[in-house]
């Protein structure tokens, strides 16, 4: 079995400052990890994805994630946020049934203050 | 830009009602997914497709069925409606070569009386 684990429900930081968003997981061989964000009152919509390679990976807006496979973590990552940012945030592991789905956290919400 | 429509925003609906959920992509994606998100369970996946006429239980498929009779179309069904089915309802579609990236549709809040 799979899982993914956003031990925060909600994140609050103050504009310009860097933000963190953790994500944890737990899979048999080895992971692909995505993140995904939904502002209020639209679907889903990809960020970025961890496949294999460099442990860190850049992805849209200005986020970039690290993958580390020793504390099985994948966290979520801007070096400046902006009010913008504020949105409902995902993690997902992929898994192998026979054909691929993925299993989400519980999400975590980013509360940036101006 | 990929596109998946969902053929309602928001439905009201009444209990042991027949629904209908429909969901569109125009990219001509092999696969395609149903999930259900509630506030502090994320999304979880009902149903996904990964061919015409073939379906795959995900977590939950109980109390749901999908049909999914054209490759660009999945239908998400619920044969009786409950209000425990009360939820928002997430299409996804996504192509093999692209390692499970998947493209959401804006969901609709279902609402069972």
């Amino acid at each position: 079995a799979q899982s993914v684990a956003q031990p925060e429900d909600q994140v609050n930081v103050a504009e310009g400052n860097p933000l963190t968003v953790k994500c944890t997981y737990s899979v048999s061989g080895n992971p692909y990890l995505f993140w995904y964000v939904q502002y209020p009152n639209r679907g889903l919509q990809f960020l970025l994805k961890y496949i294999t390679g460099d442990n860190l990976v850049k992805g849209s807006y200005g986020f970039e994630a690290e993958f580390n496979k020793s504390q099985t973590s994948f966290h979520l990552k801007k070096p400046s946020a902006l009010v913008s940012d504020s949105a409902l945030y995902f993690c997902a592991v992929s898994r192998y049934t026979g054909r691929r789905a993925l299993t989400f956290g519980s999400g975590t919400r980013l509360q940036v203050q101006p | 830009d990929v596109k998946v429509t969902q053929s309602s925003r928001y439905l009201v609906k009444r209990t042991r009602e027949k629904v209908f959920l429909e969901c569109v992509q125009d990219m001509d994606h092999e696969n395609m997914f149903w999930y259900r998100q509630d506030p502090g369970l994320g999304l979880r996946l009902i149903y996904f497709s990964y061919d015409v006429k073939m379906k795959e239980k995900g977590d939950i498929p109980e109390g749901y069925s999908v049909s999914r009779e054209k490759k660009e179309r999945f239908s998400l069904i619920l044969e009786s409606a409950s209000t425990n089915q009360t939820s928002m309802y997430l299409c996804a579609s996504g192509r093999d070569r692209e390692r499970d990236t998947q493209y959401f549709g804006p969901g609709t809040r279902l609402t069972v009386l």
